[in-house]
């Protein structure tokens, strides 16, 4: 089973900042590493797929980057509304389908 | 509109059982896989299971496998879950979740489960 790995846990950055948030793979995972936002009381969204494409309506601040064993998900300039929970989830070795522990970000 | 609508959770005593179900709306249900992946209160994501678009291949979390069986039927656009001797471990928010370039896409609301005596 692939670990994966969020750091830090929580993360505090000022509204109009940049954040940058990483995810580390036990293994290879190629580019099949997926981000997602989870607001509380919602259902997970997909942010990012492959790595580094947004999926479809997510706003051009949020940007992923990566291959292999480590991942970056950054919003460039947060909004009030970026602050959530945020998860990765590789997807290149499944069965299973393994998310890290998560990242909250918070307001500084 | 495009949607995934879980349903049938509810509170139940450990050992008994539960059947949930996910109801697919506005795109083609046989184009994808479904995975069931849940919240425990407080906690992070964990996938259960997933299907393929014709029930080909079936795939369990070691957490759940003997226990849940998943399901779905093409004609009504629908994903079941059925659940049986529940655990308290297994008390957590669980949705359906659509398979798009290998990621989950599209997320129902989700359906609370409580085992609890």
């Amino acid at each position: 089973e692939i670990v994966m790995t969020q750091s830090p846990v929580t993360l505090s950055v000022s509204p109009g900042e940049r954040a940058t948030l990483s995810c580390r793979a036990s293994q290879s995972i190629n580019s099949n590493l997926a981000w997602y936002q989870q607001k509380p009381g919602q259902a997970p969204r997909l942010l990012i797929y492959g790595a580094s494409s947004r999926a479809t309506g997510i706003p051009v601040r949020f940007s992923g980057s990566g291959s292999g064993t480590e991942f970056t998900l950054t919003i460039s300039s947060l909004q009030s509304e970026d602050f959530a929970v945020y998860y990765c989830q590789q997807y290149n070795n499944w069965p299973p389908y393994t998310f890290g522990q998560g990242t909250k970000l918070e307001i500084k | 509109e495009v949607q995934l609508v879980e349903s049938g959770g509810g509170l139940v005593k450990p050992g008994g059982s539960l059947r949930l179900s996910c109801a697919a709306s506005g795109f083609t249900f046989t184009d994808h896989n479904i995975n069931w992946v849940r919240q425990a209160p407080g906690k992070g994501l964990e996938w259960v299971s997933s299907i393929s678009s014709s029930s080909t291949y079936i795939y369990y979390a070691d957490s759940v496998k003997g226990r849940f069986t998943i399901s779905r039927d093409n004609a009504k656009n629908s994903l079941y879950l059925q659940m049986n001797s529940l655990r308290a471990e297994d008390t957590a928010v669980y949705y359906c979740a659509r398979v798009e370039r290998g990621a989950f896409d599209m997320w129902g609301q989700g359906t609370v489960v409580a085992v609890s005596s």
